[in-house]
């Protein structure tokens, strides 16, 4: 049962435009959503999260969305460039005093040059 | 540095031959956790620990085992591995927050064979 989805496993987008990346879950217990980046042959790197009472965060070129209604977020990458290409992951978890995070099965970007 | 550990990096092994992957952290992070990462599956928590001597199956722990007597140090210990172990290992760690979603150091993997 993948309570964490991510439809695309792979996403093509040319350098300079957005990166769309989604994800969706199915445990409404869920409230801190995160995004972390993997290089070949590295461990995942934290890139961006949100916490349920938000729908909107931003870092830099980084933006995640949450709807929490439809259970959704989604990550934008505006512009993209060749170095944003790598696995991306989408993770949930929830507070109440544990630390089970849950990973989507990830989407593999490439941004062509 | 701040880092995550792991060794080894790399391992080939055989059916039923116990092995152990260890992980170490210099942060001072309380919490620790195991992942694999296997084609399709993305990454699936093995167990995770609060603190030492705390610790907890998380979403795949069945032919596993951990231990946390330092805090430093959060091993994986396959007794009597199988093929259906062969997998990329993550080892992680975080401080804990009250958010209940501290952003995960993560090692660099170690990619395991068992033949």
């Amino acid at each position: 049962d993948q309570q964490v989805k991510q439809n695309s496993p792979s996403l093509s987008v040319q350098e300079g435009r957005i990166s769309i990346l989604n994800c969706d879950y199915t445990n409404s217990m869920f409230d801190y959503f995160l995004w972390y980046k993997k290089y070949p042959a590295e461990g995942p790197t934290f890139l961006i999260s949100i916490s349920s009472i938000k729908d909107k965060n931003e870092d830099g070129r980084f933006t995640v969305f949450l709807n929490k209604s439809a259970k959704h977020l989604s990550l934008h990458i505006v512009p993209s460039q060749p170095g944003d290409s790598a696995v991306y992951f989408c993770a949930a978890t929830y507070f109440g005093g544990y630390q089970k995070v849950t990973f989507g099965t990830g989407t593999k970007l490439q941004v062509i040059p | 540095e701040a880092q995550v550990t792991q060794n080894p990096r790399y391992l080939i092994t055989v059916t039923g031959k116990k092995l152990t992957v260890t992980c170490s952290q210099n942060m001072n992070h309380e919490y620790m956790s195991w992942y694999r990462q296997d084609p399709g599956l993305g990454l699936r928590q093995i167990y995770y620990s609060m603190n030492v001597e705390v610790t907890d199956k998380g979403d795949v722990p069945e032919g596993y085992k951990v231990s946390r007597k330092e805090k430093r140090n959060f091993p994986l210990i396959l007794e009597s591995p199988s093929p259906n172990q062969t997998s990329l290992y993550f080892c992680a760690s975080s401080s804990l927050g009250t958010a209940g979603g501290e952003t995960q150091y993560f090692g660099p993997g170690t990619r395991l064979l068992v033949l």
